[in-house]
């Protein structure tokens, strides 16, 4: 079971915008719209940030938002703060390779 | 809000069996929203999803011949068995909640690192 691509690294300012992608294929990203976001502190257990493509847990604040074209997902965090730093994993329910949950690669975000 | 404890040991030898124990507490594990998940990262690593168990199990294909995950509904826990444990399976391990099992992962535990040494 592949883990879906996503960028190694991603940086923008404080204020600024940034997208994530997590690219998958029909059998997963873009057949479903069960694709997940989270946030990952060293040390800390992942956070749900963003479900079922782009839909907020309750407590998520609206600067991070969703979206998905074709096979492609994306997370968008608006207005960076320094607090949003730490690792973002994409997840989509697939229905190939036998098993019905998997990961993207990770990428790390760095606020400049 | 459902909370998740994992518990067990921090030190495994190689070739044996690692084996761990989630405690669920806010909600019941007869619940019938949750697939009951195990989730593992290896040091430096991404995210890597072992399996869940609903009415039976549902594992990842490259570990399926050694994983089982079963559920202690008199005691309101979850556990994960790897067999024939090496190197390779260090990792921390989270015990997690997927609701309706779609890969919305909503509770996470705090995670539990594993070594595998002899």
């Amino acid at each position: 079971q592949s883990a879906l691509p996503q960028p190694a690294s991603v940086s923008g300012s404080p204020g600024q915008s940034i997208t994530i992608s997590c690219t998958g294929t029909s059998s997963d990203v873009g057949g479903y719209n069960y694709v997940s976001w989270y946030q990952h502190h060293p040390g800390k257990a992942p956070k749900l940030m963003i479900y079922e493509v782009n839909n907020r847990p309750s407590g998520v604040s609206n600067r991070f938002s969703g979206s998905k074209s074709g096979n492609t997902a994306s997370l968008t965090i608006s207005g960076l703060q320094t607090e949003d730093e730490g690792d973002y994993y994409c997840s989509s329910y697939t229905s190939s390779s036998g098993a019905p949950v998997v990961f993207g690669g990770g990428t790390k975000l760095t606020v400049l | 809000q459902v909370q998740l404890q994992e518990s067990g040991p921090g030190l495994v030898k190689p070739s044996q069996t690692l084996s761990l124990t989630c405690t669920v507490s806010g909600g019941s594990i007869s619940s019938g929203d949750y697939y009951w998940s195990w989730i593992r990262q290896h040091p430096g690593k991404g995210l890597e999803w072992i399996g869940y168990i609903y009415f039976s199990g549902f594992y990842n294909p490259s570990l399926k011949s050694r994983v089982s995950i079963s559920v202690d509904k008199s005691k309101n826990q979850f556990s994960l068995k790897l067999t024939s444990v090496t190197a390779a399976d260090t990792a921390v391990y989270y015990c997690a909640t997927d609701y309706g099992g779609y890969s919305r992962v909503d509770n996470w535990g705090q995670g539990t690192l594993v070594t595998v040494s002899s």
